[in-house]
């Protein structure tokens, strides 16, 4: 069965410093989306991507924050100076369709020092 | 904007007994509908949807929900729940006909106790 594949599972970054998320949607898939879940928090939307632009961000995703598909399979989420509170895990999912049921990777869980 | 309202945080079951999880949501159209769950360490996994037509909709592993539009709601059942069931349940929605993310509730833990 196809799924969305996330690497690394886990990454542990010092304050500051970039990190790049990588995600591999379902091949078939047209929507991208990055989410995350703060520890016993709610699930919360960042990003969702279309026909190579970003189609929708929530107020989290500010300008530190970015999203590249760079090529056919891949499909990033960089944060360029990470903050103590970006610690979550961060998942990537991607659907058919743009209200479809999205299918949602394993998760990368962040943690900022 | 939409929001998802669950309002059981923590479940406790003994195996056998009926689960029912509440989910409310808030959103002038039309919306669809699922049910997450997230076992230990694992990814979210869609356990059911509803986008239209009968309102009582079947899942996976013995799972259903019913849609009440005049409640707004979208509850999760299972008449007889196993300890593999323990996890953390998530309903979430997406208005209909535009591409949108999704709104989760906040979760349900459920406990199963063998």
């Amino acid at each position: 069965e196809p799924e969305v594949t996330q690497t690394p599972s886990h990454q542990v970054t010092q304050m500051g410093q970039e990190v790049i998320l990588r995600c591999v949607p379902i091949s078939n898939h047209l929507y991208f989306y990055w989410y995350r879940q703060i520890l016993g928090q709610k699930v919360e939307f960042l990003v969702s991507f279309y026909n190579n632009e970003i189609s929708e961000k929530s107020e989290i995703f500010d300008d530190q924050f970015s999203v590249e598909r760079p090529d056919g399979s891949n499909f990033t989420l960089k944060i360029r100076s990470t903050k103590l509170e970006d610690s979550a895990m961060y998942f990537c999912a991607s659907s058919v369709g743009g209200n479809t049921e999205a299918f949602f990777g394993q998760g990368t869980r962040l943690t900022v020092v | 904007a939409q929001s998802v309202s669950q309002h059981n945080h923590h479940v406790i079951l003994s195996e056998a007994a009926s689960l029912e999880l509440g989910c409310n949501y808030s959103y002038g159209g039309t919306v669809n509908l699922f049910w997450y769950v997230q076992y230990p360490g694992q990814h979210l996994q869609l356990l059911l949807k509803y986008f239209s037509g009968d309102p009582l909709v079947k899942g996976i592993k013995g799972f259903e929900a019913e849609f009440i539009k005049s409640k707004f709601s979208f509850n999760l059942r299972k008449p007889s729940v196993q300890w593999s069931d323990t996890a953390e349940y998530f309903c979430a929605v997406i208005p209909r006909g535009s591409a949108r993310q999704l709104t989760f509730g906040s979760g349900t833990q459920l406990t199963v106790l063998p």
